[in-house]
């Protein structure tokens, strides 16, 4: 069974670089078929998409957010990352990492817990 | 445009059926998907594709579309079924996501 498992910063400073970990068990990474993404919510909010990266490293972003975010993967270690450079308090969010399938983009069937990130001025 | 329109609440006796709706242009070409969201916790799967649910989740719970529009119903709905609803669409070949802006179910 796929479990996924968020890490990285928890409280920042406006302008500063947050940087996130999905760490997953059960499956690879580099498994064919499979979007690693990204999904955000701010505090009594909806969810937002962040964007994916697919296990040959194609990325896809939200268009909102693009020219701030970057997606990567560590094959080595079974997980992949994000970064969004910049961040203001309009960034605090749970964030959340989820696998999607190619043939359907918005089904996310595996999700991590979250990790709160708040941004303070 | 890319904007999927929810209604933000709606209740429910328990028991009785209760169908939530999402509205939007990419709806016409894509199946939504639709996740539960109890607070606290991350969202749940509950329905995909045409009417898809994955192993684990109650068959009361059924989608349907038509148009640009897609339900979620819960027939039969359990206290446990008082969550916030989300649905979720691709947007054309891009393969970008966006999610409605929820739904919270009240179970009376």
């Amino acid at each position: 069974q796929l479990q996924l498992r968020e890490s990285g910063s928890g409280l920042m400073k406006s302008s500063e670089t947050l940087s996130l970990t999905c760490t997953l068990s059960g499956a690879s990474v580099t498994v064919g078929g499979s979007y690693w993404t990204w999904i955000r919510q701010s505090p009594g909010k909806g969810l937002e998409w962040i964007g994916q990266i697919s296990h040959s490293a194609d990325t896809n972003y939200n268009p909102s957010l693009t020219s701030r975010v970057s997606m990567s993967l560590d094959r080595s270690n079974n997980h992949f990352s994000m970064t969004l450079t910049s961040v203001t308090a309009a960034d605090t969010a749970v964030y959340y990492c989820a696998r999607s399938s190619v043939g359907a983009t918005n089904k996310f069937d595996f999700w991590g817990p979250g990790t709160l990130v708040t941004v303070s001025s | 445009s890319s904007e999927l329109t929810q209604d933000p609440a709606v209740s429910v006796a328990l028991g009785d059926t209760v169908t939530i709706t999402c509205q939007g242009d990419s709806l016409r070409n894509y199946y939504a998907s639709w996740y539960q969201q109890k607070p606290g916790q991350a969202p749940r799967l509950v329905v995909s594709g045409k009417n898809n649910r994955p192993s684990g989740v109650p068959d009361r719970f059924t989608a349907s579309d038509s148009g640009n529009t897609a339900s979620l119903s819960i027939t039969g709905a359990q206290a446990e079924d008082e969550a916030d609803y989300f649905c979720a669409s691709r947007v054309s070949v891009t393969k970008h996501v966006i999610f409605g802006g929820g739904t919270r179910v009240t179970v009376l």
